[in-house]
């Protein structure tokens, strides 16, 4: 089975400018979470979908959003870009009470 | 909210020697622990997870230990290998709740 791919893997942005990341969950996964990963602030929770819905979301400002399709790929919007949105971001598939799978992640630098 | 605390944030070991790396968590709802690790370049990968309702699990080299009175769990690696290098980290949730609060993590190194 293949694993939880991510793309792009790299991304460079201006402050000010938006981006959309993309994420395809294990095949038969449901669930897709999304995590951002700093050196300061270590690996955090963003948003979780499952069916669609946006079950679960962490302590991140509107900027950070979402969407899950009906295929169960998803993607994360991040607009007006800070600086401190230079991050490693990391998706992970599961379904319902099932281990999550992280796949490697999209690495974004703002300047 | 939860709160998980990770010591040490480095650790290394002579090979063939073992590992241990210890958690701590706030939240006496959390019941399901996993550990993963994180090599240089790459997504974090489980290696072992525990739920609450065991105090222990074992999987070859690797184990998980839990005390849910102290709310803390623990990850011990045996006989150490080049291999093991790499940063691990710990997490807790409610089970079926998708949101895994981390650890801070751990890079291990291994010596030769």
């Amino acid at each position: 089975k293949a694993g939880v791919t991510q793309t792009p893997r790299y991304l460079i942005k201006t402050r000010g400018q938006q981006v959309t990341l993309s994420c395809s969950p294990i095949s038969g996964h449901r669930s897709v979470s999304w995590y951002q990963q700093t050196p300061g602030q270590g690996l955090q929770f963003l948003f979780e979908y499952f069916s669609e819905t946006q079950r679960n979301k962490g302590n991140f400002p509107g900027r950070f959003s979402g969407r899950q399709f009906s295929n169960s790929r998803s993607e994360m919007n991040v607009s007006t870009l800070e600086l401190g949105d230079s991050a490693l971001y990391l998706c992970a598939s599961s379904n319902p009470q099932e281990t999550q799978y992280f796949g490697p992640g999209t690495r974004l630098l703002v300047l | 909210g939860e709160n998980v605390e990770q010591h040490p944030s480095t650790l290394s070991v002579q090979e063939g020697d073992s590992a241990v790396i210890k958690c701590t968590y706030s939240d006496s709802a959390s019941n399901y622990f996993p550990w993963y690790k994180q090599e240089l370049g790459k997504g974090p990968q489980l290696i072992i997870d525990i739920r609450s309702n065991v105090g222990e699990k074992k999987d070859q080299r690797i184990a998980v230990t839990l005390n849910k009175t102290a709310k803390h769990f623990s990850l011990h690696i045996t006989e150490t290998q080049p291999e093991d290098s790499a940063v691990y980290f710990c997490a807790a949730s409610i089970f079926g709740n998708e949101k895994l609060t981390f650890g801070t993590g751990t890079r291990l190194t291994i010596i030769p």
